[in-house]
């Protein structure tokens, strides 16, 4: 089983600024398998990323994904008040990472 | 517009079984893709339970397989968990969602098991 690291798990950051997460498998996880959601308190997650760099629908361009092999990373260019939350990375139809909370600095 | 919806008790006796069911309006189950059960315990992180594809095969957790049964009913255009053996470790939040990449999630139950 493929066990899915993040981090920091948590990032404190200011609107505006970059923020960077990580994914890191303890084994090689093909590109198209791996995506990104996003969670606010109280409301299901939501996918940002799927295929490891590919936009879901209604995503904002300040999100990004890249990676492959075992490091994948999630980019919010400059984070918007609505971005702090926690996000997840998953390989399809398998385990979650734990978690990256963005939070305001 | 896909809709999952989650019905099913929300609270559950240690030792017994724990069944949900997700029906799913928007699109028809047997025309594909794959549908799945996710929870996230009180304050902490998601964790997949299963997978099931319209055609019925299926695909488990190791850490909850051998407790884990997801079925489909395309007549009735549902997917249905049952988690046996319940404790307090099984309280959760239940989700499910169309899955591989999960696109589409239902708004979550909460179930709790106590006696």
């Amino acid at each position: 089983e493929i066990v899915l690291t993040q981090s920091p798990g948590t990032l404190s950051l200011s609107p505006g600024e970059r923020a960077t997460l990580s994914c890191r498998a303890s084994q090689s996880v093909s590109s198209s398998y791996l995506a990104w959601y996003q969670q606010k308190p109280g409301q299901a997650p939501r996918l940002l990323i799927y295929g490891a760099s590919s936009r879901a629908t209604g995503i904002p361009d300040r999100f990004s994904g890249s990676g492959s092999g075992t490091d994948f990373t999630l980019t919010i260019s400059r984070l918007e008040p609505e971005d702090f939350a926690v996000y997840y990375c998953q390989q399809y139809g398998s385990s979650f990472g734990g978690g990256t909370k963005v939070e305001i600095k | 517009q896909v809709q999952l919806q989650e019905s099913g008790p929300g609270l559950v006796k240690p030792s017994e079984t724990l069944s949900l069911t997700c029906t799913v309006s928007g699109y028809s189950i047997s025309s594909g893709y794959y549908w799945g059960w996710i929870r996230q315990p009180p304050g902490k992180g998601l964790e997949w339970i299963g997978t099931i594809y319209h055609s019925g095969s299926t695909y488990y957790n190791p850490s909850l397989k051998s407790r884990v049964t997801i079925s489909v009913d395309t007549s009735k255009n549902q997917f249905s968990l049952k988690l046996s053996s319940v404790t307090a470790a099984d309280t959760a939040v239940y989700y499910c969602a169309r899955d591989r990449p999960v696109d589409y999630w239902g708004q979550g139950t909460l179930v709790t098991v106590s006696s």
